[in-house]
């Protein structure tokens, strides 16, 4: 079974400051990993993902982050924070289901301030 | 291209009445998933439909269920509302064998159950 966890439930950096938000998966099969965004009072948002192929993956609004099999880990990084950075990530893994079903698994989310 | 859209965006519901959340596919899209995410937590899936049919479901009872529609757009259920019904329900469409794997999320109904 797949799972996701996400160190840190809050975290919170200056404006302009480098941005670690981490997690680590659990997965039987090679993983398929997302990174999502929500701001307040909307939906998700897909900053980048991996599936196969290159390790480092790069996203939207200057995010990215990198696949480590080795650790287990996808941790996403930017390398300076922007006020409209503050926001929830949720990490996530795709597992799937019944031979098709593409569900994804979600951790509990890291909520990022980021400080003028 | 049209996103994934939902409907209504809050309610309030009395413990044991029903609910009716509807969500609109992403152009093109084919599946659509519903998860309930309550507040901080991460999303729960809760469901999925491909052709029409139910093609996997998380840890849910029953009184969840689903429809999906010709036009690929598609209904959320709940019966008996209870207490802890109380989320933020998300719909996302996607395309079933897309080697992408993506998931298109709407932005999700407000539902508040007393």
């Amino acid at each position: 079974a797949q799972s996701v966890t996400q160190l840190g439930s809050h975290v919170s950096v200056s404006e302009g400051a480098l941005v670690l938000l981490r997690c680590n998966y659990s997965s039987s099969v090679p993983p398929y990993l997302f990174w999502y965004v929500q701001y307040p009072n909307q939906g998700l948002q897909l900053l980048l993902k991996y599936t196969t192929g290159a390790t480092l993956v790069k996203g939207i609004n200057g995010f990215e982050a990198e696949f480590k099999k080795s650790e287990t880990s996808f941790h996403l990084t930017k390398p300076s924070a922007h006020m409209s950075d503050a926001a929830e990530y949720f990490c996530a893994v795709s597992a799937t289901y019944g031979g098709a079903t593409n569900k994804l698994i979600f951790g509990t989310g890291t909520l990022l301030a980021v400080q003028p | 291209e049209t996103g994934v859209t939902q409907s209504p965006t809050h309610l309030i519901k009395t413990r044991g009445q029903q609910v009716t959340l509807r969500c609109s596919s992403q152009s093109g899209h084919n599946t659509v998933s519903w998860y309930q995410q309550a507040l901080g937590q991460g999303p729960q899936f809760i469901f999925q439909y491909y052709r029409e049919e139910e093609n996997g479901r998380g840890n849910f009872p029953p009184r969840f269920s689903g429809l999906q529609f010709p036009n690929y757009s598609s209904e959320l259920n709940v019966n008996a509302l209870e207490l802890d019904d109380s989320a933020l329900y998300l719909c996302a469409s996607s395309l079933r064998g897309s080697v992408s794997y993506e998931q298109y999320f709407g932005p999700g109904t407000r539902l508040t159950v007393t």
